[in-house]
Parts: C-alpha cells; sequence; structure tokens
C-alpha cells in the first residue's frame, strides 16, 4: 500500500463549479497534514494545513479524519486560476519527513 | 520571498557528464535537507536525507554512488549526479525545514535533461 494516495484524476470541471479531492494515507503515527499546488515544472507552494477540527481559506476547506486516515480539500467557485495539480502531503513527524501523494491534476475550463 | 534557494533551474547535458545541483537555505541554518526526484505526471519521491556533517541517507533504490551529496554547512546542500543518463532526465527538489514550522520550503527546483 502506498503511504499516501489520493484520487487519480484529471478532474475538468466549468469555472464556478465544486470540486473535492480526497487522501488517505497509512501511516497512523502521522504527525502533521498539508494540501500543497504544483503548477507546470515549478516546485510545491504551501496551498493549506489540514487540522482535525476543519479549516478553512477563503474557497478552500481541508478536512482530517485520523481515525480513517482521510484527508479532503473542497475547492467552492473554481476558477481558472485554480487549474493546477494538488498534492496531498503527510508529515511523519517533525522533522519534515514528508511523504507525497501522487498528486490530482485539475483543469477548470471557461 | 524564497526561503530556500536552488541553483540552476535548468540544465541540459552531455550523457556521461556530472551535474552538481545547490540548495541553499536563506537566514536560517537547516542541519537536514531533503532531495527529491519528480518525473512527468509522477508525484515527489524521497532521494535522500542530506545531514550536516555526517552522511546522507538514501532511500531504498537510490545509488549513492550516483548520486552523491554533500552538506558540508549548514546553509548549503549540494547533489551531484555522476555519469548522467538520459533517464536521469528528471525534475529535482530540494526542501529543508525550519524550527517550529511543520510545512516543508522548496527550492525551486532543477530541470535536467540528459542528451
Amino acid at each position: 500500500r502506498k503511504e499516501v494516495e489520493q484520487d487519480p484524476g484529471p478532474f475538468n470541471v466549468p469555472e464556478g463549479a465544486t470540486v473535492a479531492f480526497n487522501c488517505t494515507y497509512s501511516n497512523s503515527a502521522s504527525q502533521s497534514f498539508f494540501w500543497y499546488r504544483q503548477d507546470c515544472r515549478k516546485e510545491p507552494k504551501l496551498l493549506m494545513s489540514v487540522y482535525s477540527s476543519g479549516n478553512e481559506d477563503g474557497r478552500f476547506t481541508a478536512q482530517l479524519n485520523r481515525a480513517s486516515q482521510y484527508i479532503s480539500l473542497l475547492i467552492r467557485d473554481s476558477k481558472l486560476s485554480d487549474s493546477a495539480t494538488y498534492l496531498c502531503v503527510v508529515n511523519l513527524n517533525n522533522n519534515n519527513d514528508m511523504r507525497f501523494g501522487a498528486g490530482t491534476r485539475l483543469t477548470v475550463k471557461p | 520571498g524564497a526561503v530556500v534557494s536552488q541553483h540552476p533551474s535548468w540544465v541540459i547535458c552531455k550523457s556521461g557528464t556530472s551535474v552538481k545541483i545547490e540548495c541553499r537555505s536563506l537566514d536560517f541554518q537547516a542541519t537536514t535537507m531533503f532531495w527529491y526526484r519528480q518525473f512527468p505526471k509522477q508525484s515527489l519521491m524521497l532521494m535522500a536525507t542530506s545531514n550536516e556533517g555526517s552522511k546522507a541517507t538514501y532511500e531504498q533504490g537510490v545509488e549513492k554512488d550516483k548520486f552523491l551529496i554533500n552538506h558540508a554547512s549548514l546553509t548549503l546542500s549540494t547533489l551531484t549526479v555522476t555519469s548522467a543518463h538520459p533517464e536521469d532526465s528528471s525534475f529535482y527538489i530540494c526542501s529543508a525545514p525550519i524550527l517550529s514550522h511543520t510545512e516543508a520550503f522548496f527550492g525551486q527546483g532543477t530541470r535536467l535533461t540528459v542528451v
């Protein structure tokens, strides 16, 4: 089993749509969780951290379920500029031992 | 602004030559840095953990004699791809942790093309 598994994608959605990405992780001792965004030929950039209580940042909502070892990202009112690959990232310990999902590609179309 | 700087951003080299990639932490010390490789349409895969003043720790399947890592100072780690082959063509990226931050900070990445 992969350490971090994501929806395979790709997701092609119209502007204004709501899209949800899911992710599961295998190591129950994982410490912290993130969603990163990666544009083509660029380094990943932090989109948001994910907390058990759920957290929201504008159109983006992230959720963590430790019992199910499941992470989600919801994007509302999709914009063209949201087109990118979204990486689910799990930090195994506080030394930044990060494990990445394969990424889910999102294309938002006019 | 960037907290981790990686250089060069892209390089094309001939098969059989060696290529050095630098990763610098800006305004902070990094006793540990991580090197990743990303093939097209695939995720980032950890290659090795670079440790200042000691040997790097390589992930299973990564040849330590081919991918030489040197972490000689608290702000610089280098990855040298020796005797590069076309199959080494990939996106190489480093990251460095910052105390009190749990998220990773990445360099800009290096796109290596071996011809």
